[in-house]
């Protein structure tokens, strides 16, 4: 089994809609991000969390959510899905003094 | 803040040839340094990762990275490219003091012609 599962994998939603994209982990780690990757942008960070009482922004955190259910699970959401969410959307998780470990990525499409 | 700067966003190399990628980082205390790849498809697995110590740093399948604290780079190279090198690679960083975040590049596309 993977370290950190994200669901869905694969994703097409229509443009107003609310979605929900889950993560869990079983590293045991205390830190989760959610990252976006757009072709030629690299990952930029969306929402972090250090524990599950801590939840931060990052660098384009407009139109989106999280939620820190658990140590184990971060869920990102998007209240209105428009076009240009477009993306492949990744959850990280990092320990103390550790590398990131990534989810396989889901790839959302919204029409 | 921290950014990362990768200077080339696509390189195209005939297999054997050297490969070296450019990564310089801004940040002005002590730093954690890492690359990783993202083969088609797949997820971002790490190759290689800097925090402290000898600063000639080996990783995963032949690859290497030079931390040069001087010139604010750590730098990605591999002696022979092989085809299946084929991918996206990213450089990050992040402070290891306090809970900073990981901040990466744009990537560098590879493309290994066979």
């Amino acid at each position: 089994d993977a370290d950190v599962t994200q669901t869905p994998r694969n994703r097409i939603t229509k443009t107003g809609k609310r979605i929900m994209l889950e993560c869990s982990q079983t590293k045991g780690h205390d830190r989760m991000y959610w990252y976006r990757q757009d072709p030629g942008l690299g990952l930029r960070l969306i929402y972090y969390s250090f524990d599950v009482k801590d939840i931060n922004k990052g660098e384009i955190s407009d139109g989106y959510s999280v939620s820190r259910q658990a140590q184990a699970k971060f869920s990102l959401s998007l209240e209105s899905a428009i076009p240009n969410q477009t993306a492949l959307y990744f959850c990280a998780t990092r320990g103390r003094g550790t590398e990131a470990f990534f989810g396989q990525g889901t790839r959302l499409t919204v029409v | 803040a921290q950014s990362v700067s990768q200077h080339n966003h696509h390189v195209i190399l005939s297999e054997a040839a050297s490969l070296e990628l450019g990564c310089n980082y801004s940040y002005g205390g002590t730093v954690n340094l890492f690359w990783y790849v993202q083969y088609p498809g797949q997820h971002l697995q790490l190759l290689l990762k800097y925090f402290s110590g000898d600063p000639l740093v080996k990783g995963i399948k032949g690859f290497e990275a030079e931390f040069i604290k001087s010139k604010f780079s750590f730098n990605l190279r591999k002696p022979s490219v092989q085809w299946s090198d084929t991918a996206e690679y990213f450089c990050a960083v992040n402070a290891p003091t306090g809970y900073s975040t990981l901040t990466f590049g744009k990537g560098t596309m590879l493309l290994v012609s066979p």
